[in-house]
C-alpha cells in the first residue's frame, strides 16, 4: 500500500512565523501534491511537482513556497504565516507523468495537516 | 476554476440507494475521478471513469457522460460507515480539480 506521510497533525503557529510542512512517499511516485481543504472550497491546489526540484504554481500559490530536493519529499513553506492559512493541508502523490496532459492514475493522500494561525 | 459542481449534502437511510451527482464543464476533462472522505481523514480513491458508462465496484458503481460533463457515484445497500464525504475530481492541465464535495449522511 502506499504510504504519504505528513510529519504533523496538528500546528498552531503565530502571524508572521516561518513554517515548514513536511511530506513523504514511500511508493517511488512521480508526481506529488499540496491543497488546502476549507469548508465550501473544496480542495485548492497550491503547488505540485513532477519530477525532482521541479514545481509549478497551482490555483493560489501567494504565501506559499515549496522545494522538492529527493523525490519522496516534498515541503509546504509559509514564509511569514498569516491567519487567512489556518487549514487543512494535504499532501498527496501519484506514480506516472500525464499522459495528453492529463493524469490517469489517483491520488494517494496523506492525513492532513490542521494548521492554526494565531 | 473548473466549475465541478455537486450538492453540498445528502442524507439518505441505511440499506437504500443513493446517487450523488458531479457536473463540470465539458471542455475540461480527460476522465473523471470519485474519492470517499470520512470526517477528519483523508480521501481515499473509490472509483475512475475513463470512458462514457457505468463502472462498478461492488456496493459502488459511477457512471461518466463526457458529452454531457456529467458523472454520478450510486451507493447500494447504504451502511452507516458510508457516512462520509464524497468528492469527484476531473484531471486536466497536469492538475486535478476537485469539487467542493457531497456530504452524505446515512440515518438509520
Amino acid at each position: 500500500d502506499v504510504k504519504v506521510t505528513q510529519s504533523s497533525r496538528y500546528l498552531v503557529k503565530r502571524t508572521g512565523e516561518k513554517v515548514f510542512l513536511e511530506c513523504v512517499q514511500d511508493m517511488d511516485h512521480e508526481n506529488m501534491f499540496w491543497y488546502r481543504q476549507d469548508p465550501g472550497l473544496g480542495l485548492r491546489l497550491i503547488y505540485f511537482s513532477y519530477d525532482v526540484k521541479m514545481k509549478e504554481k497551482g490555483d493560489i500559490p501567494e504565501g506559499y513556497s515549496v522545494s522538492r530536493e529527493k523525490k519522496e519529499r516534498f515541503s509546504l513553506i509559509l514564509e511569514s504565516a498569516s491567519t487567512n492559512q489556518t487549514s487543512m493541508y494535504l499532501c498527496a502523490s501519484s506514480p506516472g507523468h500525464p499522459q495528453g496532459g492529463s493524469y490517469n492514475s489517483p491520488l494517494h493522500f496523506g492525513n492532513g495537516t490542521r494548521l492554526t494561525v494565531t | 476554476g473548473q466549475n465541478i459542481d455537486q450538492p453540498t449534502e445528502m442524507t439518505a437511510t441505511e440499506g437504500a440507494i443513493v446517487q450523488i451527482n458531479c457536473t463540470y464543464q465539458t471542455s475540461g476533462f480527460n476522465g473523471l475521478f470519485w474519492y470517499q472522505q470520512h470526517a477528519g481523514e483523508a480521501p481515499t480513491f473509490l472509483s475512475y471513469n475513463v470512458l462514457d458508462g457505468l463502472e462498478e465496484k461492488g456496493r459502488f458503481s459511477s457512471f461518466l457522460s463526457r458529452s454531457k460533463g456529467y458523472s454520478y457515484l450510486l451507493l447500494k445497500e447504504l451502511q452507516m460507515k458510508d457516512s462520509a464525504s464524497y468528492l469527484c475530481a476531473g484531471p486536466r492541465n497536469n492538475k486535478f480539480y476537485f469539487g467542493s464535495g457531497t456530504k452524505l449522511n446515512v440515518k438509520p
